[in-house]
């Protein structure tokens, strides 16, 4: 069970451009989160989805945001024209069930704008 | 909404002393609450749950308690290792999502 995955590690974009992150749930997992982690601050929900539904996006800013979790693989979590204060840790977590505890946490995406 | 609030945000202790890191939230109306470890540039490790009917949760040189009522939870580690330099995160759980704190940053020195 190779857990959560996430990919890439490693993101870099100069301003404008798109970054596109991907998470392929554990085996077994329908669930997936999605969480932002800003420099020197906690880590805020931005999204639930299930396959093919997205549950909540509340925690999701209005404009330039978008996830999906499609039938068939990985979620992506995909932020049009970048800005600088975009640059932070993406971090996906999956679950069996339709309850945030006890998730499974991936070792996250970090995205620097340029 | 919930926040979750840690102190101390920082400490310096020496090896074999122990380790007590705070957590307080607003909202006592939780289901569970988690301690996660996370490391410089890597993901999260779950620690212990404790669910809301628990007073405290116990593995190995870990304790962590949850006072609901009062909207607070104690994390103990006992005769700290240098290994365990971390930054140590409290998350609650409610309305289908956790909430987490900013964290307690932790540096063990030999």
């Amino acid at each position: 069970n190779a857990g959560v995955m996430q990919n890439p590690r490693h993101l870099v974009r100069r301003r404008g451009q798109e970054a596109r992150l991907r998470c392929s749930p554990m085996k077994g997992h329908s669930h997936v989160y999605w969480y932002r982690q800003l420099p020197e601050e906690g880590l805020k929900f931005m999204v639930y989805l299930q396959k093919e539904n997205i549950i909540d996006e509340s925690g999701m800013p209005k404009e330039r945001f978008s996830a999906e979790f499609p039938k068939e693989g990985p979620s992506i979590l995909r932020i049009q024209q970048v800005v600088r204060g975009d640059s932070a840790a993406y971090f996906c977590a999956s679950s069996p069930l339709g309850t945030a505890y006890n998730l499974t946490f991936g070792a996250g995406s970090r995205l620097t704008v340029l | 909404k919930q926040e979750v609030t840690q102190i101390p945000a920082a400490l310096s202790v020496p090896e074999g002393e122990n380790l007590v890191l705070n957590c307080s939230f607003t909202d006592s109306a939780i289901y569970n609450l988690q301690w996660f470890r996370q490391d410089p540039g890597k993901g999260l490790t779950s620690l212990l749950l404790i669910q809301s009917s628990q007073r405290e949760q116990t593995s190995g040189r870990l304790n962590a308690s949850l006072d609901k009522s009062s909207g607070r939870s104690t994390l103990y580690i006992a005769a700290s290792q240098p290994g365990d330099s971390a930054t140590y995160l409290c998350a609650v759980y409610g309305n289908n999502r956790l909430a987490f704190g900013k964290g307690n940053q932790v540096v063990v020195i030999p």
